[in-house]
């Protein structure tokens, strides 16, 4: 049992370049997140979604985008990566029988952009 | 909406002192608390949580959390830190009553360094 899984586990991305961080989670969660983790800034929601073929913004989702065509996958898209996308990303996942279940996270994704 | 704040960013402790992260929060309702570790070049994992019910709880690892519903607070303490405790510590709050989604707020974080 995998759990949550991401890729790249790094990547150098150049301003102006696109690239999709992958997020796959085994656990049959029907809700799935995006986080991104800047220092001493905590998590901030980007993106979820509560199944497949729903979707919806978090706190920070400008140049972002998402789908979520099956349960166990849910990648996220930078169209024309900036500096300020320099992060560590986060995918998680839960299978919510009340709003406090536990989220479990993926290893993340550390990117930067120059 | 719901916030999160936690006051040190930064604790540096010997070994076998005692440890307490500030946690607070600011909401009208009724919520769900969490505290969740990133140990050094792992990823988030839960610590404990409070739902309702004992406003003690116990966690992995010899953790526990106070859940003070008059001060918004749900402190972590540990009365005897290790070496291996040291990592990142995000406390995080979701209202009673998400449905919508299950989101989590996360405050800013604590980094804590034990030294041996």
């Amino acid at each position: 049992n995998a759990g949550v899984t991401q890729t790249p586990k790094f990547r150098i991305l150049k301003i102006g370049q696109s690239m999709t961080l992958q997020c796959t989670q085994d656990m049959n969660h029907n809700y799935m997140y995006w986080y991104r983790q800047d220092p001493g800034m905590g998590l901030k929601l980007i993106y979820y979604s509560v199944g497949a073929g729903i979707t919806d913004k978090g706190e920070v989702p400008n140049g972002y985008n998402v789908s979520r065509s099956t349960t166990e996958d849910f990648p996220l898209r930078l169209e024309l990566a900036a500096p300020s996308q320099t992060s560590v990303y986060f995918c998680a996942s839960t299978h919510p029988r009340g709003a406090g279940d536990t989220q479990y996270f993926g290893p993340g994704t550390r990117l930067t952009v120059l | 909406a719901q916030s999160v704040s936690q006051h040190n960013h930064h604790v540096i402790l010997s070994e076998a002192a005692s440890l307490e992260l500030g946690c607070n929060y600011s909401y009208g309702g009724t919520v769900n608390l969490f505290w969740y570790v990133q140990y050094p070049g792992q990823h988030l994992q839960l610590l404990l949580k409070y739902f309702s019910g004992d406003p003690l709880v116990k966690g992995i690892k010899g953790f526990e959390a106070e859940f003070i519903k008059s001060k918004f607070s749900f402190n972590l303490r540990k009365p005897s830190v290790q070496w291996s405790d040291t990592a990142e510590y995000f406390c995080a709050v979701t209202p009673w009553d998400n449905n919508a989604g299950n989101m989590l707020t996360f405050g800013g974080g604590t980094r804590l360094m034990v030294k041996p």
